[in-house]
């Protein structure tokens, strides 16, 4: 199985300001076929279901606001928000959807400072 | 408008068994590989288990922790699906979330989810 792993574990960030959040999985999860990387970004917010932001490492969803931004390929991925809203406080999650089990990364909490 | 709609939660013993369902809307459900999810309380998601479409003969796939005791079937016709859950335990107790699989397998819709608990 494919174990995906979150840095850190949460993070609390100005208004306005940069935050950062890294992804790393066991093996690659790079499509060597489609030059794809099947790893995908996820926010939840309290009492909500998760929410798609970012799908094929960088693919922004339809209506995701452009300060959110993914990048990375291979094993290590991460995402970024350019500046944060309150809005935007919420746990994030990674995801490989290379292979079942299409396991999670145990998320990161992001707070206001 | 995708719509996922989980029904049938609720308080069961520990080895008994539950069934959840979830009916679909808003886009073409016979389309799509569908999903099972879930998140105890407090704590982050866990893919539970995955069910294909026709022309992929609606092979499944499920985690190791709910292997041989959950089964998942879709009825097309119904644009319905279903995860049938049985010896649960305690630790099985979670929100299961129905999710859409898109394209090469990213999950883009999420129901809100059903709360099951396992307790005595």
């Amino acid at each position: 199985d494919i174990v995906v792993t979150q840095s850190p574990d949460s993070l609390a960030v100005s208004l306005g300001e940069r935050a950062t959040i890294n992804c790393k999985s066991s093996q690659s999860v790079l499509y060597s076929s489609n030059n794809k990387n099947y790893a995908a970004w996820y926010q939840q917010k309290p009492g909500q279901p998760p929410k798609l932001l970012i799908s094929w490492a960088s693919t922004r969803e339809s209506g995701v606001p452009d300060r959110f931004s993914g990048s990375g390929s291979g094993t290590d991925f991460t995402l970024t928000i350019s500046s944060l809203q309150a809005e935007d406080v919420a746990v994030y999650y990674c995801q490989q959807y290379y292979s079942p089990p299409h396991t999670f990364g145990p998320g990161t909490k992001v707070d206001i400072k | 408008e995708v719509q996922l709609v989980e029904s049938g939660g609720g308080l069961v013993q520990p080895g008994g068994s539950l069934r959840l369902s979830c009916a679909a809307s808003g886009f073409t459900f016979s389309d799509h590989y569908m999903d099972w999810v879930r998140q105890a309380p407090g704590k982050g998601l866990e893919w539970v288990g995955r069910i294909r479409d026709k022309a992929n003969s609606y092979t499944t796939d499920f985690a190791a922790s709910v292997k041989g005791r959950f089964t998942i079937s879709r009825d097309d016709s119904r644009n319905s699906l279903s995860l049938q859950m049985n010896s649960l335990k305690t630790e099985d107790t979670a929100v299961y979330y129905c999710v859409r699989v898109f394209s090469g397998g990213y999950f883009d819709s999420w129901g809100q989810g059903i709360l099951v608990t396992v307790s005595s």
